[in-house]
């Protein structure tokens, strides 16, 4: 089963605008990570913020987690076409218990040139 | 410094037939945990392997399995193969069995069932 639901499922932007994702999930969490897959080949690791930060920054992606609203979004600003990809967000809810992401469903992103 | 390899990237199988499918994580990472992504079910965990010991298991039918060699390479197998275990099948190394530093994703196994 699916921890997070991600919104919007698809989006379609021009070069250069910012696009925004957002998720929620269900339960409390350790942290809350970001993906980016390009035609259903590997995922790529984008940011992780853990439960007790608010905003994470990295190059041109923000980040933001409310833990209170058990929400979360990924901001990408000045979009490239290269940005085109699926983005899933993925919560983990075990502490020092190893491993295990639970995903949302994506959002498929298109950025046109 | 090499990522995480899958191995094969494709598979076709029958129904009924068995599949074994390789991980080799980045050097130095022992924790290696298995992603199984549909259409239909999206990502689903499959389970995490640490030190060879199976620490996760996702709620997956006891015809999946899996294991951890003593270089932390992992293999997943698949027995009595279903159509519905057609996939993309991932593999993702971390350094340590603690999700705040992250994951290195393979470029999948796509497997496919007839």
């Amino acid at each position: 089963s699916q921890q997070g639901e991600e919104d919007p499922q698809a989006l379609s932007i021009q070069e250069g605008e910012n696009a925004t994702m957002n998720c929620s999930y269900k339960t409390s969490i350790n942290n809350l990570q970001w993906y980016r897959q390009n035609s259903g080949r590997g995922l790529v690791h984008l940011i992780l913020i853990r439960s007790n930060e608010r905003e994470k920054h990295s190059g041109r992606l923000r980040v933001t987690l409310d833990t209170s609203k058990k929400s979360s979004s990924l901001l990408i600003t000045a979009s490239r076409a290269a940005d085109t990809a699926s983005y899933f967000c993925a919560t983990d809810a075990r502490y020092n218990a190893g491993n295990m992401l639970t995903f949302g469903g994506g959002t498929r992103l298109m950025v046109k040139p | 410094k090499a990522g995480v390899t899958q191995t094969p990237r494709y598979l076709i199988k029958t129904r009924g037939q068995q599949v074994t499918l390789s991980c080799s994580p980045i050097s130095g990472h022992r924790s290696v945990s298995w992603y199984q992504q549909t259409p239909g079910q999206g990502l689903q965990f499959l389970f995490e392997y640490f030190s060879e010991t199976q620490r996760n298991k996702g709620n997956f039918p006891g015809r999946f399995s899996g294991r951890q060699f003593s270089n932390s390479r992992s293999e997943m197998n698949v027995s009595t193969l279903e159509l519905g275990d057609s996939a993309l099948y991932l593999c993702a190394s971390s350094l340590v069995a603690d999700s705040n530093y992250g994951y290195t994703f393979g470029s999948g196994t796509r497997l496919t069932v007839v």
